[in-house]
């Protein structure tokens, strides 16, 4: 059975630092690999998506990296700023069709 | 350019009451699914569909029930509402022809008394 885990669960970083989020999972035979944002009593947003035949993905100021090997996924996010404060979630969809979500990564940046 | 739309919103349920939580997505996509999230649990699958006429149970089906008549809704259903139902539910979307990007709604925040 496929396990997402995101680590660490909360974290807190002054404006302009770089944040880095991480996300294992244990199976890796992933067809692709999906970074949300979610905040507080909203849906989630789709970030990024990396296919399983790629090795990363850029957007802004966003970049996500996918080792399928290692069973490891990081998501970077540069000169971070009080609006990126919100729950990160990384989520694998797997060979049995399915999604599995880690719990996420509670993010709040300070001005 | 709907997407994924869930109603209602927001629903309070007495324990004993059935209700159903209805999914429409407007994107021709093949697959559909239910997830619940709890606080520190992440989103855990409720029931899936890959096409019409096709459902499966994922992860917590429980309490619930779903059906899939048409590509475009999936609504689901909960027989006999618990307070352990409090939760917020997530109807999603996807299809491999698009990536197998998933779409998502608003959610639905539904507290059971």
């Amino acid at each position: 059975k496929q396990e997402v885990t995101q680590i660490p669960a909360a974290l807190s970083v002054p404006e302009g630092e770089n944040l880095v989020l991480n996300c294992s999972f244990t199976d890796s035979a992933i067809y692709n690999l999906q970074w949300f944002r979610q905040d507080p009593g909203k849906g989630l947003t789709s970030l990024l998506l990396i296919q399983s035949s790629q090795r990363e993905q850029t957007s802004g100021r966003l970049n996500a990296s996918l080792d399928k090997s290692s069973g490891r996924s990081t998501l970077y996010i540069a000169a971070s700023q009080p609006g990126d404060s919100a729950t990160y979630l990384c989520a694998v969809y797997d060979s049995w069709g399915k999604f599995q979500f880690g719990a996420g990564t509670q993010v709040v940046v300070t001005p | 350019n709907a997407g994924v739309t869930q109603t209602p919103k927001f629903q309070v349920l007495k324990t004993g009451q059935s209700m159903t939580l209805q999914c429409a997505q407007d994107m021709n996509h093949e697959y559909m699914s239910w997830y619940r999230q709890d606080p520190g649990m992440g989103l855990r699958l409720i029931h899936y569909s890959v096409g019409a006429g096709i459902t499966d149970q994922g992860e917590v089906p429980n309490g619930y029930n779903v059906s899939r008549s048409t590509t475009e809704d999936f609504p689901l259903r909960l027989l006999s509402a618990a307070p352990s139902q409090t939760s917020v539910y997530f109807c999603a979307s996807s299809s491999p022809y698009s990536g197998n990007t998933i779409y998502f709604g608003e959610g639905s925040w539904l507290t059971v008394v």
